[in-house]
């Protein structure tokens, strides 16, 4: 697609439910990136994918969290047991090799009540 | 500990005037600067950015300046618009092939017609 698309633009959740969050990066990008931004704050690292592995989960806050991208494309983004401190701006972001910088999604916004 | 600081959360500057953001950081190991500029319910968009082999990078209107031993940077657009009225992001990132970026907080600007 032209961008990177991510839904849906919100959800508002219940204390311990399961959500997913989905994106679909620019075509081509073999490059995919999960970020988290809290109020006031800047975005944060939470996953890298270079094709269909995670290169790099560091930035997961714990095990409740996981990403998938199974066919190198779309990832998903799933959060188990859903706490009000996952109330953030989740960010998915893609590039092309040598690329000068992400391109971002528009982000989902999680609230959990 | 945040590693990249942005220690003015906002900015009001005058349409046809200077802004001056300014960024600073303490990883000596980051080697590659952003700048990203976000709009409300969209993701942060790429704006500029500066090698650390650098002291200058210019774009149109946006100039940013490194100064390594202060371990500082600064995004200057000239002249301002309305439409530059968005929050900035100051990011950096470390060694070549890294894809990590570790994000500011972020400077309010509002360019007042």
């Amino acid at each position: 697609g032209a961008g990177v698309s991510q839904t849906p633009s919100n959800k508002v959740t219940e204390k311990g439910k399961y959500v997913e969050l989905r994106c679909d990066p620019i075509s081509g990008h073999t490059a995919l990136y999960w970020y988290r931004q809290s109020l006031g704050q800047g975005p944060e690292f939470l996953i890298y994918f270079q094709g269909t592995g995670a290169a790099d989960d560091s930035g997961l806050p714990n095990d409740r969290f996981f990403a998938v991208r199974p066919e190198g494309s779309v990832s998903t983004l799933k959060i188990q047991r859903t706490e009000r401190g996952d109330s953030a701006v989740y960010l998915c972001a893609s590039s092309s090799p040598g690329g000068r910088g992400y391109t971002f999604g528009s982000g989902t916004r999680l609230t959990v009540v | 500990d945040q590693q990249v600081k942005q220690n003015s959360p906002s900015l009001s500057v005058q349409e046809g005037r200077i802004s001056i953001l300014n960024c600073d950081y303490t990883n000596s190991m980051f080697d590659y600067f952003l700048w990203y500029k976000k709009y409300p319910a969209e993701g942060p968009t790429f704006l500029i950015s500066i090698s650390s082999i650098k002291d200058k990078n210019e774009d149109g209107r946006f100039t940013v300046f490194l100064n390594k031993s202060a371990k500082h940077l600064s995004l200057h657009i000239v002249p301002s618009q309305p439409g530059d009225s968005a929050v900035y992001f100051c990011a950096a990132r470390s060694g070549a092939g890294s894809y990590q970026l570790t994000f500011g907080k972020g400077t309010k600007l509002s360019v007042i017609p």
